[in-house]
């Protein structure tokens, strides 16, 4: 079974542009959730979806946004970025109605980098 | 508010000898879980082990093993025979009440094995 599957790996963006990222669950996990890694603030949560509804929202401003799709594919976009964007994105799967101790099934993630 | 503190930015071990990484949490609600996640410098999160707050026995698996404390609220991660692979960050981290999905991580202990 495919694991979870983020692109891009990397990206380069300037400050002003915006980006957006991609994020394939593993087949048969209906939950995604995303995180952003700096080595300032570490991991924090940023959204989560659930049947291509916003469930939950982290302490970020509204230029963070996502988007599920029919098929558990979610997107982030980041509008007008800023040099404190630049992070590794991390997004994470589970599987909806499994027992309480099924982990976050997380991807490589994408590494941004704003300029 | 939760809290996972990791007081180790930094472990050295040998390789085949047994290594502890702490980990302290602060929660208010007596049903939480706890997962131990393993970050190589590929950057998947990669999960490890998990401790809920109702278990009665320390987790377990394979070479991690979880010193589990409840009264003094720590969950410390022990890997047994360290292997060079294990070179890597570590995460504690903590679910959030009422969320299978949302998660409170601590700022990682970088582990070091030497050959």
């Amino acid at each position: 079974k495919a694991g979870v599957t983020q692109t891009p790996r990397y990206l380069i963006k300037t400050r002003g542009q915006q980006v957006t990222l991609s994020c394939s669950p593993i087949s048969g996990h209906r939950s995604v959730s995303w995180y952003q890694q700096t080595p300032g603030q570490g991991l924090q949560f940023l959204f989560e979806y659930f049947s291509e509804t916003q469930r939950n929202k982290g302490n970020f401003p509204g230029r963070f946004s996502g988007r599920q799709f029919s098929n558990s594919r979610s997107e982030m976009n980041v509008s007008t970025l800023e040099l404190g964007d630049s992070a590794l994105y991390l997004c994470a799967s589970r599987l909806q109605g499994s027992s309480y101790n099924s982990p976050l099934h997380f991807g490589n993630g994408t590494r941004l980098t704003v300029t | 508010a939760q809290k996972i503190t990791q007081t180790q930015p930094g472990m050295f071990v040998q390789e085949k000898e047994a290594v502890t990484l702490d980990c302290t949490y602060d929660t208010s609600d007596p049903s939480y879980g706890l997962f131990w996640y393993k970050q190589p410098s590929s950057g998947e999160m990669i999960f490890l082990i998990y401790q809920g707050s109702y278990d009665q026995q320390n987790a377990t698996e394979g070479r991690y093993s979880l010193n589990f404390q409840k009264a003094r609220k720590s969950a410390n991660l022990v890997i047994s025979a360290s292997q060079l692979g294990d070179s890597a960050m570590y995460f504690c981290a903590m679910r959030e009440p009422g969320s299978n999905y949302k998660l409170t991580f601590g700022k990682g202990t970088l582990l070091t094995v030497n050959p």
